[in-house]
């Protein structure tokens, strides 16, 4: 198995709602990323998890929070978004080091 | 600042012909490279990576590293309208960051 699954694929919420977005991968990758991708930029990254631990937070606002409840999951949970949040989210995994990313197919989401 | 400098384009190239694309980096420490396709609504995926000064070549792809210059550069060879997408040049220096750079986008015209 070679995907980083996402889920949901797109997502539509309001400023007041609270949703989660899931990241899976079974390729036995031992860091896990949640990346932020607005039209016509690079990505940019938000988290960090290596063996399940956060290793790196960008300075992201708390209405984003992540969790890793084992070595293949990995979660966005959001609250309280605002419009400009709207974007692609991208999980990625990777062995690690120096290695490069998989990335999953993202969740495009969309705050009303 | 760490930095990754692309030409965001776009590169118009003719169906057959080589697409050159190009990177520039700041951090002399950066230890991996990667070249990255993205087409337009999808998710980047990795196509090329390259480690060491040099050329490495993967069918139709090659990528080139100069650390004494800091530039990374990946060629296409017959170049497809398929490999019309945007390219993100993207620079690891150790640990589990990596800078993208904006990218370039791709046209390759049949």
């Amino acid at each position: 198995d070679t995907e980083v699954t996402q889920t949901p694929k797109h997502l539509v919420m309001g400023m007041t709602n609270k949703k989660s977005l899931k990241c899976e991968q079974h390729m036995g990758h031992r860091a896990m990323y949640w990346y932020k991708q607005k039209a016509k930029k690079p990505p940019e990254l938000m988290f960090v998890y290596s063996y399940e631990k956060l290793s790196i937070n960008e300075s992201v606002p708390s209405r984003f929070s992540p969790e890793c409840p084992n070595s293949s999951l990995l979660n966005l949970h959001l609250h309280a978004l605002q419009p400009e949040d709207s974007a692609l989210y991208l999980c990625a995994s990777s062995q690690g080091g120096i290695d490069g990313y998989t990335f999953g197919s993202g969740t495009r989401l969309t705050v009303v | 600042q760490k930095e990754v400098e692309q030409n965001s384009g776009p590169l118009s190239v003719p169906e057959g012909a080589i697409a050159s694309l190009n990177c520039t980096y700041s951090d002399r420490g950066s230890q991996s490279f990667f070249w990255y396709r993205q087409y337009s609504g999808k998710s980047p995926e990795l196509i090329m990576f390259i480690y060491s000064n040099g050329d490495k070549e993967d069918g139709r792809f090659t990528a080139q590293l100069n650390k004494a210059s800091q530039y990374v550069s990946l060629l296409i060879r017959d170049s497809q309208p398929s490999d019309s997408a945007t390219y993100l040049c993207a620079v690891k220096s150790g640990g589990f960051k990596t800078i993208f750079g904006a990218g370039t986008r791709l046209f390759v015209k049949a």
